[in-house]
C-alpha cells in the first residue's frame, strides 16, 4: 500500500538546538510530499510541501524539509528550535491527480527550554 | 476568521445516538473534504465533494455515515446509531481548484466520545 512512515512517535530537542523530524514514504509515481503541523485543540497547518525541483524546501516558521529520492525520504528539518515548536507533525502525501492526503502516524515533538 | 469553522467543536453522546456535524469552509473554495482522526493515528480520509457532488467515498465511510453539501457551500456529516468505536476527532478541510497549488486549509475539528 502507498503510505509515509514516520519512525519516531517522540523528538525530544533543547531549545537552540538543530531538529530533525523523519519521514519515509513508499509511494509511486511523483507524488506531493507534504508537512502539517497540529497544535493542541487547533486544526491542521499547512508547513510546506515538494513537488518536483529543488531538493530543499522551505517553509512556514523557519521549518524546511530535504527530500531524497535515493533514500525515499522527507525529513523535516529546523535549524534552531523553538519552544512553541512544540507540537504534532505530520508527514503526508496526495497524487496530483487526486484529492485526498495520505498522512503518517505523527511525530510529537518536544522542545525542553 | 476567514478561516474553515467546525461546529459543534466538542460533541459527546450515546451509543446508539445520532450526531451531525457542521463545516462552513473558506468562501469560495469548491471542494471540502472530511477526515476522521483517532486518537495517536494521523487523519484518514472519509469523503470529499466538489460543489455538490460528492466524488470520493472511502471504505471507512460505513452505511451509518452519510455526508451532504446540498448548495455547494457548508457540508454536514450525520452519523447514525453511534458506536464506541465512532469517537475521534472529525476535521473538514477546504481547497480552491488552481488555486494556491490546491492546498487543503483545515478546521479546528469537532470531537466526539461516545459513551
Amino acid at each position: 500500500a502507498q503510505s509515509v512512515a514516520q519512525p519516531e512517535d517522540q523528538v525530544n530537542v533543547a531549545e537552540g538546538n538543530p531538529l530533525t523530524v523523519k519521514c519515509t514514504y513508499s509511494v509511486s509515481g511523483n507524488p506531493y510530499l507534504f508537512w502539517y503541523v497540529q497544535y493542541p485543540n487547533r486544526g491542521l497547518q499547512f508547513l510546506l510541501k515538494y513537488i518536483t525541483g529543488d531538493n530543499l524546501v522551505k517553509g512556514s516558521y523557519g521549518f524546511e524539509a530535504e527530500f531524497n529520492k535515493s533514500q525515499t525520504s522527507f525529513h523535516l528539518k529546523k535549524p534552531s528550535a523553538l519552544v512553541s515548536d512544540s507540537a504534532l507533525y505530520f508527514c503526508a502525501f496526495r497524487y496530483s491527480s487526486a484529492s485526498k492526503i495520505i498522512f503518517g502516524s505523527g511525530t510529537r515533538l518536544s522542545i525542553r527550554p | 476568521d476567514t478561516g474553515v469553522s467546525q461546529d459543534p467543536r466538542h460533541k459527546i453522546t450515546k451509543r446508539g445516538q445520532n450526531v451531525t456535524f457542521r463545516c462552513d469552509p473558506i468562501s469560495e473554495h469548491n471542494r471540502l473534504y472530511w477526515y476522521r482522526q483517532t486518537l495517536g493515528q494521523g487523519p484518514e480520509f472519509l469523503t470529499y465533494f466538489q460543489n455538490e457532488a460528492q466524488l470520493e467515498k472511502s471504505r471507512l465511510l460505513s452505511d451509518r455515515f452519510s455526508a451532504e453539501r446540498p448548495k455547494g457551500s457548508f457540508s454536514t456529516l450525520e452519523i447514525q446509531r453511534t458506536e464506541q468505536g465512532d469517537s475521534a476527532m472529525y476535521l473538514c478541510a477546504s481547497s480552491l481548484i488552481g488555486g494556491s497549488g490546491n492546498e487543503q486549509f483545515f478546521g479546528p475539528g469537532t470531537r466526539l466520545t461516545v459513551l
